[in-house]
């Protein structure tokens, strides 16, 4: 079985600082891909970016990049200059062969931007 | 192409009642996925379609719980005889690609109460 953990209920950062939000994964099988999704209030989950586990460099979407440790099973989300319009749930999930196609999530991350 | 679209987007019914969800994903996608997520949970997997074959299930689609896809198109989900822990937002995902890093495209959900 796959599994996701994050560990930090709410994050509450300035304007304009970066952040990081940690997610670390459970997996036995040795390929498998990442994805970290934004969800608003208004309930649309949001693609952010994706690393595959064959991958060998870190993955990166704009102010979006993904702190990839296989070794430690860690893949956490790091936002530059971070914006009001960031504040939002924050979701870590995992897709393997073993699961199928789909997508276990794990508990995510409410995180504020402050003014 | 608008995305995927789901209806309605809230309902509110009575126990014990019988409610009916649709979703359409984006026209090329040949999968599509239902998820359950519940009050400051990350979404959970309910079923997912390879066209119009409905390829896995999880146990937390109870024998209440039934879902299709005709001719591979929209998807409808419904819950008979509902209950109060049925309530929830219900999203639908579609992706195109068996590869990975095909990212799924997530509706904006149908929030459910069971009152």
């Amino acid at each position: 079985a796959q599994k996701i953990t994050q560990t930090q209920p709410g994050m509450f950062v300035q304007e304009k600082e970066a952040v990081t939000l940690d997610c670390t994964y459970d997996t036995s099988d040795p390929s498998y891909g990442l994805f970290w999704y934004k969800q608003p209030s208004s309930g649309e989950m949001i693609f952010l970016i994706y690393q595959g586990s064959y991958d060998q460099q870190n993955a990166t979407e704009g102010r979006y990049s993904l702190n990839f440790q296989k070794a430690r099973k860690s893949a956490n989300l790091v936002i530059s200059a971070s914006q009001l319009g960031d504040s939002a749930m924050y979701f870590c999930a995992i897709r393997t062969v073993q699961g199928a196609q789909k997508l276990v999530f794990g508990q995510g991350t409410r995180l504020t931007i402050n003014p | 192409d608008t995305g995927v679209s789901q209806d309605p987007r809230h309902k509110i019914t009575k126990r014990g009642q019988n409610v009916t969800f649709r979703c359409d994903p984006i026209s090329e996608h040949n999968r599509l996925y239902w998820y359950r997520q519940t009050l400051g949970q990350g979404p959970e997997f309910l079923t997912y379609f390879q066209n119009e074959a409905q390829l896995e299930k999880s146990r937390l689609l109870s024998d209440r719980f039934s879902a299709e896809r005709p001719k591979g198109s929209f998807s409808t989900l419904e819950i008979q005889r509902t209950e109060q822990g049925d309530s929830a937002m219900y999203l639908c995902a579609s992706s195109s690609t068996d590869s990975f890093g095909a990212e799924a495209f997530f509706g904006q959900g149908t929030r459910l109460t069971v009152v």
